[in-house]
């Protein structure tokens, strides 16, 4: 298993500021996954980002939006950028650990951000 | 068309009941199957995983897949206050796809006793 912690928990931002939003695992994961659940809608998943390469970003989501960094096999870090009222959501984190994909799937508690 | 189709419900069951969830889903590369529970103020936690079709039991939980018609269902059976959450049915095709879940929109769940 995987207990995972995200920094923030929550927090409340003015439109046009940055946020970074912190993930940590307590064991070494190769791949660690970032994802937006919005208010009544399922989670919808932004990047992957893998340790020493650059994140990749699903379809609607882009670097200069969402810069990810994954400066070691624990941790990784979300910035959404330039925010507007329309980032409001909460931001998860997970990671996959074990050798069979999809079922060991493990997600942090969320940071939930509102934009103002 | 979303890739993965689920009723928001919400649903309010007694104690006791039975409760049906469903998923449908479009992609017929999709081969990993699962369900998760979520809490309010938390984060997703893994109920259920499935692969390719068929049945899986776990207590009182039951998980069907159904790939000839894309069909995904969850069975509670003698439901519990405690069930109370949002259930969200994901799925994952496997292969480039590594780790990369589409979920359905959630159906929010209340037990009352």
């Amino acid at each position: 298993s995987a207990v995972i912690s995200q920094k923030p928990s929550r927090d409340i931002c003015q439109r046009g500021t940055s946020l970074t939003i912190q993930c940590q695992v307590d064991s070494q994961v190769t791949m660690m996954f970032w994802y937006r659940q919005q208010p009544g809608q399922s989670l919808t998943l932004i990047a992957t980002a893998n340790q020493g390469s650059e994140a990749t970003y699903e379809s609607g989501f882009v670097i200069d939006k969402f810069p990810i960094s994954r400066p070691n096999l624990t941790f990784s870090t979300l910035t959404v950028s330039n925010m507007s009222p329309e980032d409001s959501s909460i931001y998860l984190c997970s990671v996959e650990v074990g050798p069979r994909v999809g079922d060991t799937q493990y997600f942090g508690p969320g940071t939930r951000l509102t934009v103002l | 068309q979303k890739e993965v189709e689920q009723d928001p419900g919400p649903l309010s069951v007694p104690e006791g009941a039975i409760v049906s969830l469903n998923c449908t889903y479009s992609n017929s590369a999709f081969q990993y199957f699962m369900w998760y529970r979520q809490y309010s103020r938390k984060g997703p936690e893994l109920l259920m995983y499935t692969y390719s079709s068929g049945n899986k039991e776990d207590g009182r939980f039951t998980a069907q897949v159904d790939k000839s018609s894309k069909y995904i269902s969850l069975f509670i059976r003698d439901s519990q206050p405690s069930d109370s959450a949002t259930y969200l049915c994901a799925t994952y095709a496997g292969g480039t796809s590594y780790g990369k879940l589409t979920f359905g929109q959630g159906t929010i769940l209340t037990v009352h006793p």
